[in-house]
């Protein structure tokens, strides 16, 4: 099993940019979560989803948009980039019962 | 609403000396209390759930109640133990929600 898995590892967006982090996982998995990670924050949830075409809001989920059309993959789409998403971006899966697994990250600047 | 603090964003200790790295969480239910690590450049991952009461790396944590804690113990550090470390609550019922605290870097001086 290869996990979480997000693409891409590293991304430079200018303000005003649009584009999608990519999150599956391979574990069928009902619930998925993105996270930002920012220092002195700790990890804020954005958005999360309990299955196939639920998805629901998190702490922050203001400049961002997901969908899950299928149970393995979960995108994170910011819609019009901004500074302050500048920030680590995890992606996370799990079932009732267990604990969080987690993806590798996507470091974001946005200039 | 949950919420998970742990007041120490950085605690140095020296190699040997005990460890402890302090969680406390307001939630009026019964939560699942976890500790995530993450080591540098990697993703998180699961160090410890206080259900199966295990010592993962010589790391123990107690759910207490009464004083609403779970904090992170280990009576010898180690210089692998540096790392940054989460603590977490899963809410009971309902799609059981996640929180995270803002996280304690250690720092293990040789």
């Amino acid at each position: 099993n290869a996990g979480v898995t997000q693409t891409p590892k590293f991304q430079v967006l200018k303000t005003g940019q649009s584009m999608t982090l990519q999150c599956a996982q391979d574990m069928n998995h009902e619930y998925m979560s993105w996270y930002r990670q920012d220092p002195g924050m700790g990890l804020r949830l954005i958005h999360y989803s309990v299955g196939a075409g639920i998805t629901d809001q998190g702490e922050v989920p203001n400049g961002y948009n997901v969908s899950r059309s299928t149970t393995e993959d979960f995108p994170l789409r910011l819609l019009s980039a901004a500074p302050s998403q500048t920030s680590v971006y995890f992606c996370a899966s799990r079932d009732r019962e267990s604990e969080q697994y987690f993806g590798p990250g996507t470091r974001l600047t946005v200039t | 609403a949950q919420r998970v603090t742990q007041p120490e964003k950085l605690l140095s200790v020296f190699k040997g000396a005990p460890v402890e790295l302090k969680c406390n969480y307001s939630y009026s239910g019964s939560p699942e209390l976890f500790w995530y690590v993450q080591y540098s450049r990697q993703r998180l991952q699961l160090l410890l759930r206080h259900i199966s009461r295990e010592s993962i790396k010589g790391f123990t944590a107690d759910l207490n109640k009464g004083e609403t804690s779970f904090h992170l113990k280990k009576p010898f550090a180690q210089e692998e133990d540096s790392a940054m470390y989460y603590c977490a609550l899963k809410k009971t019922g309902g799609y059981q929600k996640v929180t995270f605290g803002t996280g304690t870097k250690l720092q293990v001086i040789p």
